[in-house]
């Protein structure tokens, strides 16, 4: 059985401030690590796809790093603003035909 | 460009019924997989259809089927409803079966099911 740890569970911050994210996943087997963005009421959002150790992705003002070999990922979210407000999902994908998600982060911003 | 639908949005139901819910992936998409989310829980697998077949299965009982359509679309059934599935049951469709060369899914907003 697959173990996708995700930490913290949840994060309150202000508006503005920078916060960070993780998750860690199995070494082995590794094919791509997923993050998704989950707004209540609505479908869960790609924000990256990593495939390669050392990775670095980067969208607007959220950004993503990659270690295969020990196991994890950070997401980090820079300026945090309101919209920001969502649950932040990471997904192991072995290579098959299913993803593995963790529990997620539910990160509130307030103005 | 449609996103992928799902249907109904909401509905309950009471122990020992069955029901079927509905997903129309992208245009495009040969995939769909269904994934059940339960609060406080991350979307655990379910199924993955690709050109009608069966091409993955996750921890669930028999109770839950599913099958693809000509069109790509997709069912999820699930007989002799148990309290215990109640959720949210999301479903994603991708271009292929290797969740495509990017890895991305693209979920649909969801079905979820009160079963009283």
């Amino acid at each position: 059985i697959l173990n996708v740890e995700q930490s913290p569970q949840s994060l309150h911050v202000q508006e503005g401030d920078s916060t960070n994210f993780t998750c860690s996943f199995p070494s082995s087997n590794f094919y791509a690590l997923h993050w998704y963005r989950w707004e209540t009421a609505k479908s869960p959002e790609a924000l990256f796809v990593m495939t390669l150790n050392g990775d670095e992705k980067k969208k607007g003002r959220i950004s993503a790093t990659l270690n295969t070999k020990e196991g994890y990922s950070y997401l980090y979210i820079k300026g945090s603003q309101p919209e920001d407000s969502a649950t932040y999902l990471c997904a192991f994908n072995s290579g098959y035909s299913t993803l593995t998600f963790g529990k997620g982060t539910m990160l509130l911003v307030s103005p | 460009d449609a996103g992928v639908t799902q249907s109904p949005t909401h509905l309950i139901k009471t122990r020992g019924q069955h029901v079927t819910l509905r997903c129309s992936p992208i245009s495009g998409h040969k995939s769909v997989s269904w994934y059940q989310q339960v609060l406080g829980q991350g979307p655990q697998f379910i199924f993955q259809y690709y050109e009608k077949e069966e091409r993955g299965r996750g921890n669930f009982p028999d109770r839950f089927s599913a099958r693809q359509f000509p069109n790509y679309s997709s069912e999820l059934n699930v007989n002799a409803l148990l309290l215990g599935d109640s959720a949210l049951y999301l479903c994603a469709s991708s271009p292929g079966t290797r969740t495509s060369n990017t890895g991305e899914l693209f979920f649909g907003e969801g079905s979820r099911l009160t079963v009283l």
